[in-house]
């Protein structure tokens, strides 16, 4: 079935660095990609839609000169934690989908900031 | 707008014993609705999902769900439970099947079982 990439699974660096997480889909070009957090015991929530070759899409309340995605290709979205602080520390998931499946989610990575 | 209602936060239950996770839902037009989950320290897998048809859908691993429209539900079942069931589950709708349709998630219910 389909697969959906994301790298790393776990990153751990200090208060005011950027960190970048890959999201690839590996069996299919995804049209669309999303970007969600995942706090502690609680749902996922949606930060940014990402369609391939256009700006990505934010959701109220996310800062989108804090959390750039840049979705060169149909194949590779990412997300990049700029200047990233202790609250930054998530659970960040990315799901890729096309117009004929559902959304395809990664396995995840756990960001610490210390 | 769409909503999903994840009742129960923590459902405990012993080996063997049947499980009934509920999900409510509050939309306006039809949706598509799914059960995803999530083991720990993993992404979310699609375990059913009901987008038309029969109103009782099964994953291959004994869950059921049952799409009722009167009372705008959708609740996982599974008659008897093992310890590898133990995880997250979410319920989520989203209005179409297309790249443009965003997943709106319940607020999940974690499955523990008990030896």
């Amino acid at each position: 079935g389909a697969v959906v990439s994301q790298h790393p699974s776990r990153v751990i660096c200090k208060s005011g660095t950027s960190v970048k997480i890959e999201c690839r889909s590996l069996d299919f070009q995804a049209t669309t990609m999303f970007w969600y957090r995942q706090f502690p015991k609680k749902s996922l929530m949606l930060m940014a839609t990402s369609n391939e070759g256009s700006k990505a899409t934010y959701e109220q309340g996310v800062e989108k000169d804090k959390f750039l995605i840049n979705h060169a290709s149909l194949t590779l979205s990412t997300l990049t934690v700029t200047s990233a602080h202790p609250e930054d520390s998530s659970f960040y998931i990315c799901s890729a989908m096309t117009s004929d499946q559902p959304q395809h989610f990664g396995d995840g990575t756990r960001l610490s900031i210390l | 707008a769409q909503s999903v209602t994840q009742l129960d936060s923590q459902v405990p239950v012993f080996e063997e014993a049947p499980v009934e996770l509920r999900c409510n839902y509050s939309s306006s037009v039809s949706v598509y609705l799914f059960w995803y989950v999530q083991y720990p320290n993993q992404g979310l897998q699609l375990l059913l999902k009901y987008l038309s048809g029969s109103t009782l859908v099964e994953s291959i691993n004994g869950f059921e769900a049952e799409f009722n429209k009167s009372q705008t539900s959708f609740h996982l079942r599974k008659p008897s439970v093992h310890i590898s069931d133990t995880a997250e589950y979410f319920c989520a709708v989203t209005l179409t099947y297309s790249s443009a349709s965003k997943i709106i998630f319940g607020s999940g219910t974690r499955l523990s079982i008990r030896p």
